[in-house]
């Protein structure tokens, strides 16, 4: 099984601070990783797919990078409406597999 | 406009089995080989978890972890798709979502959710 390692579980920044989340696999899994937004008592939903490609609606200070194995979720100016947990989904040989989440709070 | 709607017991008891169907409005399952339905499952305060995957033809992918006691299975003539979890425990209680994921260069990204439905595991 191809394990996803997800950083930080949990940050606390500024508004307009810029926010970066890491998300690793232990076997190369090309692009096929998606970044989900969960706010609280909310349905989860995707802000990047396939890596880097940003999801119709979602504002355009989200942006995602990485192939094979490192890859990243950037808010460039975080916003007071950005706090939530977020989730990397990676797809392999018809397995699905969640990262651990990380959870980010506006100091 | 797509719906998709979890439906099933929100209480169930150790050791029994955990029934939950997903109606699709606004699209049919079968009328795109673009998609899978998906379950995926989140215990009280914890992270999202994948449970299994179907397509409309009735193949099957499910969480190794799982694997043992999870059945999933589509019914195209009610636009459903439905889970079964059989001998839970307290560990399987969770927000249980239904979910169309894309296919092909997509691989599966989890687009279009259900609201979530609670099922406690308690005697």
């Amino acid at each position: 099984d191809i394990q996803m390692t997800q950083s930080p579980s949990s940050l606390s920044a500024s508004v307009g601070d810029r926010v970066t989340i890491t998300c690793r696999a232990s076997q190369d899994i090309s692009n096929y990783l998606a970044w989900y937004q969960q706010q609280s008592g909310k349905v989860p939903k995707v802000l990047i797919y396939a890596a880097s490609t940003l999801q119709s609606g979602v504002p355009s200070r989200f942006s995602g990078s990485g192939s094979g194995t490192d890859f990243t979720l950037t808010i460039s100016s975080l916003q007071p409406e950005d706090v939530a947990t977020y989730y990397c989904q990676k797809y392999n040989n018809a397995q699905w597999t969640f990262g651990q989440g990380t959870k980010v709070e506006i100091k | 406009q797509l719906q998709l709607q979890e439906s099933g017991p929100g209480l169930v008891k150790p050791s029994e089995t955990l029934s939950l169907t997903c109606t699709v409005s606004g699209g049919s399952i079968s009328s795109s080989s673009y998609y899978y339905w998906g379950w995926i499952r989140q215990p009280p305060g914890k992270g999202l978890e994948w449970v299994g995957t179907i397509y409309y033809s009735g193949t099957t992918y499910y969480n190794p972890s799982l694997k043992s006691r999870v059945t999933i299975s589509v019914d195209t003539s009610k636009n459903q798709f439905s889970l079964k979890v059989s001998s839970v425990t307290a560990a399987d209680t969770a927000v249980y979502y239904c979910a169309r994921q894309r296919i092909g260069t997509l691989a599966g990204t989890f687009f279009f959710w259900g609201q979530g439905t609670l099922v406690t595991v308690s005697s």
